[in-house]
């Protein structure tokens, strides 16, 4: 079975700096989808960018990236110039693409914390 | 698009009744997930259906829990003989078919159980 670890329980960035979030995950399979999610205090998760496991290349979203190592299984979201509403739970999630099992695993989340 | 909608937002029940929440996807989107998240945890994957068909469910979901998609439209999610156990928020996806779909979620019904 696929599994997702986010080994940061908090993290705390100065407004205008750069983070980095860190996610792994295990699975036998070789194509998948990955993905980070935001969710404030409000609740609502919304996607943040999104990893398909045959690219090489890394995703960029804006103030978003990730750097996405597959042999090692890792697969990290980097946020650039950091703002205020940055604050929030993010998610790590991978997606498997085998035919019938289309559930998203999610990690247990790291709580960022943006420093004015 | 008015995004995934779940009704109610809060829902506060004596223990041993039941309680039914309702979810309406996005309406083109095929697939719908339920989740359950306590404080402090990421989503767990409850079931998840694809039009009216229930594809997976959690080995973790007791037989109190059911979940339909009657029409492949909307879905509802019955907890039956409530426990403290169960309080928590319930979250609703949809997504489309296809490789390149992103979940998209409700804003969840907060369920406690006093």
């Amino acid at each position: 079975a696929q599994t997702v670890t986010q080994s940061q329980p908090e993290m705390s960035v100065q407004e205008a700096e750069t983070v980095t979030l860190s996610c792994t995950y295990d699975t036998s399979e070789s194509d998948y989808y990955l993905f980070w999610y935001k969710q404030p205090p409000s609740r609502q998760m919304i996607l943040v960018i999104r990893q398909e496991a045959y690219k090489q290349q890394n995703a960029t979203e804006n103030r978003f990236s990730v750097n996405f190592q597959k042999a090692a299984k890792s697969f990290s979201l980097k946020i650039s110039d950091s703002q205020l509403g940055d604050a929030a739970m993010y998610f790590c999630a991978y997606r498997s693409t085998t035919s019938g099992t289309y559930k998203y695993i999610f990690g247990t989340g790291t709580r960022l914390k943006v420093l004015a | 698009d008015t995004g995934v909608s779940q009704d109610p937002r809060h829902k506060i029940t004596k223990r041993g009744q039941n309680v039914t929440f309702r979810c309406d996807p996005i309406s083109e989107h095929n697939r719908l997930y339920w989740y359950r998240q306590t404080l402090g945890q990421g989503p767990e994957f409850l079931t998840y259906f694809q039009n009216e068909a229930q594809l997976e469910k959690s080995r973790l979901l007791s037989d109190r829990f059911s979940a339909e998609r009657p029409k492949g439209s909307f879905s509802t999610l019955e907890i039956q003989r409530t426990e403290q156990g169960d309080s928590a928020m319930y979250l609703c996806a949809s997504s489309r078919t296809g490789g390149h779909t992103e979940a998209f979620f409700g804003q969840g019904t907060r369920l406690t159980v006093v």
